[in-house]
């Protein structure tokens, strides 16, 4: 079974820009969430997708968004990205909503904002 | 309201000593709990999870955790610590009604050799 994988595994941008950051689920997971996770802290829940519907959004702004497509991958955008969007993105999946099996981590994508 | 503390945002331990890292959680109704490892620029690898089973689970690479309700927490504990074993662990807690993982701040091991 392959995991969760997300791409690009780094990126620089300027402050003002837009970014997409990609992720694709673990075979047979259904749901999936974004984490941001600032240097020196623990995730921070961004949103997460059921069935491509957004079931569930933490304390961010308007200006981070998402996707999740039929086959369960999942795109995060960043717009009007500021200094303090710097952060590595982890994206979680799992094979039902209760997560009652934890959910399966991708290696996470390190954003730079400068 | 719910949270998640981990006490100790370094611990360090001698190579084959007892490893103890502490997490308690706030909530009137009893959560999943989980711990996560992270290694340097990588992301979380499941250590081990509670979803009202046992209270005692065990996870990979010699880890396990206890559940105790009367005191609302789920402490890591390994018995003897390796090198391999320095690294960030993460409690986090899945609160029902909240589709959502709550992290703790996270504890830094590092193992003395």
């Amino acid at each position: 079974e392959t995991g969760v994988t997300q791409s690009p595994t780094h990126l620089i941008k300027t402050r003002g820009q837009q970014v997409t950051l990609r992720c694709s689920s673990q075979s047979g997971h259904n749901t999936v969430s974004w984490y941001q996770q600032a240097l020196g802290q623990g995730p921070q829940f961004i949103f997460q997708y059921y069935r491509e519907e957004e079931n569930g959004r933490g304390n961010f702004p308007p200006r981070f968004s998402g996707l999740q497509f039929p086959n369960y991958s999942s795109e995060l955008n960043v717009n009007a990205l500021e200094l303090d969007d710097s952060a590595l993105y982890l994206c979680a999946s799992s094979a039902d909503r209760a997560f009652v099996y934890g959910y399966t981590f991708g290696s996470g994508t390190r954003l730079t904002v400068v | 309201a719910q949270s998640v503390t981990q006490l100790g945002s370094h611990v360090s331990v001698s190579e084959g000593a007892l490893v103890l890292l502490r997490c308690n959680y706030s909530s009137s109704v009893p959560p999943y709990l989980f711990w996560y490892v992270q290694y340097p620029n990588q992301g979380l690898q499941l250590l081990l999870k509670y979803t009202s089973a046992a209270t005692l689970v065990k996870g990979i690479n010699g880890f396990e955790a206890e559940f105790k309700k009367s005191e609302t927490s789920f402490h890591l504990t390994k018995p003897s610590a390796h090198m391999s074993d320095a690294a960030e662990y993460f409690c986090a807690v899945f609160f029902f009604g909240n589709e959502k993982l709550t992290f703790g701040t996270g504890t830094r091991l590092t193992i003395i050799p």
